[in-house]
């Protein structure tokens, strides 16, 4: 059964750093663009980044930009979501998800990870 | 301001036929597919509508959607008490080169 886990969430200061992790049973991800997309608590979803199958295109909204930094290792079978100069309003849960293309729907979701930013 | 505009809430009685509107521009919904997210309490948001109109398999048929121009609508009929659930639309947004969502809209069921 396919499924994605993260990890790696938790309670962090302003302006220090932290590291998602997204890693996938059931399938490989090697064949798949991903993506991470987070909901702050009680607010709708906003999508973080993406990242093509291979790793060769990146984007990301303008919020994170500069800031956070999505990568893969495609032989862990693995997502991430480096975090750095976080701020409060970056407190959300944060998913990753997966989709055929960089423009597909998003079609298998993590159970999703917390990450508190506050002093 | 989500880029895609929702209405944040509507209701309907079991039984009944409910719609909810997605609105975009030119270089969003105007260009790309929309996609359709349902999310349960309390858990993680799964597709149920992509590209514009196209059901995943498991996805029961009481949920349609369409486009036309630069906005779209998810109905979903013969309401059941297990849609109660929020709402999303996204599509991928050629100017931002960005993925867009609307701001969601919460389905009560009576």
């Amino acid at each position: 059964q396919e499924q994605l886990v993260e990890s790696g969430g938790g309670v962090v200061q302003p302006g220090r750093s932290l590291r998602l992790s997204c890693a996938a049973s059931g399938f490989t991800l090697t064949t798949y663009a991903m993506h991470w997309v987070r909901q702050a608590p009680g607010k709708g979803l906003a999508w973080v980044a993406l990242i093509s199958y291979d790793g060769s295109d990146k984007f990301y909204a303008d919020s994170v930009k500069g800031r956070f930094t999505i990568s893969r290792d495609n032989s862990r079978n693995t997502l991430y979501l480096q975090m750095n100069s976080l701020r409060a309003d970056d407190t959300a849960v944060y998913y990753c998800a997966s989709s055929i293309v960089v423009a597909a729907a998003f079609d298998y979701w993590g159970q999703g990870t917390l990450v508190t930013v506050s002093s | 301001q989500s880029v895609l505009t929702q209405p944040p809430s509507t209701s309907g009685t079991p039984g009944q036929r409910v719609t909810i509107s997605c609105s975009g521009s030119n270089s969003n919904i105007g260009s790309n597919p929309v996609n359709w997210y349902q999310q349960l309490p309390g858990t993680a948001p799964k597709v149920l509508i992509y590209s514009n109109n196209q059901r995943p398999s498991g996805v029961p048929d009481r949920f349609s959607g369409s486009k036309s121009g630069t906005s779209a609508s998810l109905a979903i009929s013969g309401l059941q008490s297990e849609d109660e659930a929020d709402y999303y639309c996204a599509a991928w947004d050629d100017s931002l080169s960005a993925w867009v969502f609307g701001g969601g809209t919460k389905l009560t069921v009576l």
